[in-house]
């Protein structure tokens, strides 16, 4: 992911609502991605991931998309919820450059409207 | 339930004065990450374990250490905080293959 600045964008939904939440990454050799959710005050939340040999994965009510060709993940979240607002953050892995560490994207804070 | 659990959850210190952070995990994963997180921004990585092997992040300031005593604990040293280090600090663990990454529900560090 790249994380830069510290004006978190903002994406407010209608209860009931699908979400789509998107996420740029820059290193053409990552290999591994995930979806966290974070709640205020809390660490990250697993949402799902996905490898760099599929394009797309489905959990329950959420899917993962994968564009290698532009390097660009996105999240849907189907019928959204008031559970659901967060800030939702990608994270990639390069396997072989940096040890598989996770490198965070900036993050997007949902809000949900009742 | 297999977890990563961080203490404290939140820790007041003085400017200057040294602190630790500490983690411990029961999932037996064998990479431990300390992450820095300031207010609406990304967790940026400072330093993992693999096994026993530290690896320092080229941008983590010297003024921040870690221990890894065994398997299932790992301790953030702050040696001299200062008012910019005022940030929540999250402990990750993951396999061996770099899978299964698990973060602790973080501490959250005030400096005054």
């Amino acid at each position: 992911g790249e994380s830069v600045g510290l004006h978190l964008p903002t994406l407010s939904v209608q209860e009931g609502d699908n979400s789509i939440i998107n996420c740029a990454y820059s290193n053409s050799a990552s290999d591994y991605f995930i979806w966290y959710k974070q709640e205020s005050g809390k660490g990250p939340q697993f949402i799902i991931d996905i490898r760099s040999n599929m394009d797309k994965r489905q959990g329950q009510r959420v899917t993962v998309l994968l564009n290698k060709t532009v390097k660009h993940l996105s999240l849907q979240i189907a019928a959204t919820q008031p559970g659901d607002s967060a800030v939702y953050f990608c994270a990639d892995r390069d396997y072989g450059g940096s040890q598989g560490n996770l490198i965070f994207g900036k993050g997007t804070k949902l809000s949900v409207k009742p | 339930d297999a977890m990563v659990i961080q203490n404290p959850r939140y820790q007041v210190t003085q400017f200057g004065k040294p602190v630790t952070l500490s983690c411990s995990q029961t999932l037996n994963h064998n990479v431990m990450y300390w992450y820095q997180q300031k207010s609406s921004q990304a967790p940026k990585l400072l330093f993992h374990y693999y096994d026993k092997d530290f690896n320092n992040e080229a941008d983590t300031p010297d003024n921040f250490q870690s221990r890894r005593p065994n398997t299932s604990f790992c301790f953030l040293d702050i040696r001299s905080p200062g008012l910019g280090d005022a940030a929540m600090y999250l402990c990750a663990t993951s396999t061996r293959d770099y899978y299964g990454y698990t973060f602790g529900s973080g501490t959250r560090l005030t400096v005054v």
